[in-house]
């Protein structure tokens, strides 16, 4: 069965410091990854997706992920975090077993200090 | 480009109402979905629908129905509310269940039950 851990809750970093929210996945084919975001009162939006091609994967607002399927991981990062940043973010896992349903991770909230 | 259309965006209900949530979606797209989010457990799937004319229970259906209307709309009822049903509920649109591609979302209703 797919599943999707996001280590910590929350995350604080300063203004242009690197940003790294982790994902964990485990699914038993290989599998589809994605990183949404949501900003306060709205709905999920997509900043990038892993499907079998490029192992790292660069998305909008200058964030990346790089698919390890050693370590299981697909963690979004970035270089220099502005105050915009500041939203909760989703990893999630789907792959042909599951009818390509989606599973979401529980969330990593982040925020961005001045 | 309206995307995906949830309404109401608020809605204060009695333990024992009923109400329906809609969705529409304008972007031809054949899969539908019903989340619900509560803090700290990401997005659960509620139900979900293929393609016009079918649907089929997801992760916590208990509780809830589902209508695909047509191609466009996809709604969600709560026959007899109750104050665990109180949470965010998102409406999610994919082109087909056979692909990678990532879903997009609604703005979501919150809905509060007392």
């Amino acid at each position: 069965a797919q599943s999707v851990t996001q280590l910590g809750s929350h995350v604080s970093v300063s203004e242009g410091a690197l940003v790294l929210l982790r994902c964990n996945y485990s699914s038993s084919v290989p599998p589809y990854l994605f990183w949404y975001v949501q900003y306060p009162n709205q709905g999920l939006q997509l900043l990038l997706k892993y499907t079998s091609a490029a192992t790292l994967v660069k998305g909008i607002n200058g964030f990346e992920a790089e698919f390890k399927k050693s370590e299981t991981s697909f963690h979004l990062t970035k270089p220099s975090a502005h105050m915009s940043d500041a939203a909760e973010y989703f990893c999630a896992v789907s792959d042909f077993t599951g009818g390509f349903k989606t599973i979401f991770g529980a969330g990593t909230r982040l925020f961005v200090k001045a | 480009n309206a995307g995906v259309t949830q309404t109401p965006k608020f809605q204060v209900l009695k333990t024992g109402q009923s109400m329906t949530l809609q969705c529409a979606q304008d972007m031809n797209h054949n899969s539908m979905y019903w989340y619900r989010q509560d803090p700290g457990m990401g997005l659960r799937l509620i139900y979900y629908s293929a393609s016009e004319g079918t649907t089929d229970k997801g992760e916590v259906p208990n509780g809830y129905n589902v209508s695909r209307l047509n191609k466009r709309e996809f709604s969600l009822r709560l026959e007899s509310a109750a104050p665990s049903q109180t949470s965010v509920y998102f409406c999610a649109s994919r082109p087909g269940t056979g692909d990678n591609q990532p879903q997009h979302f609604g703005d979501g209703t919150r809905l509060s039950i007392l």
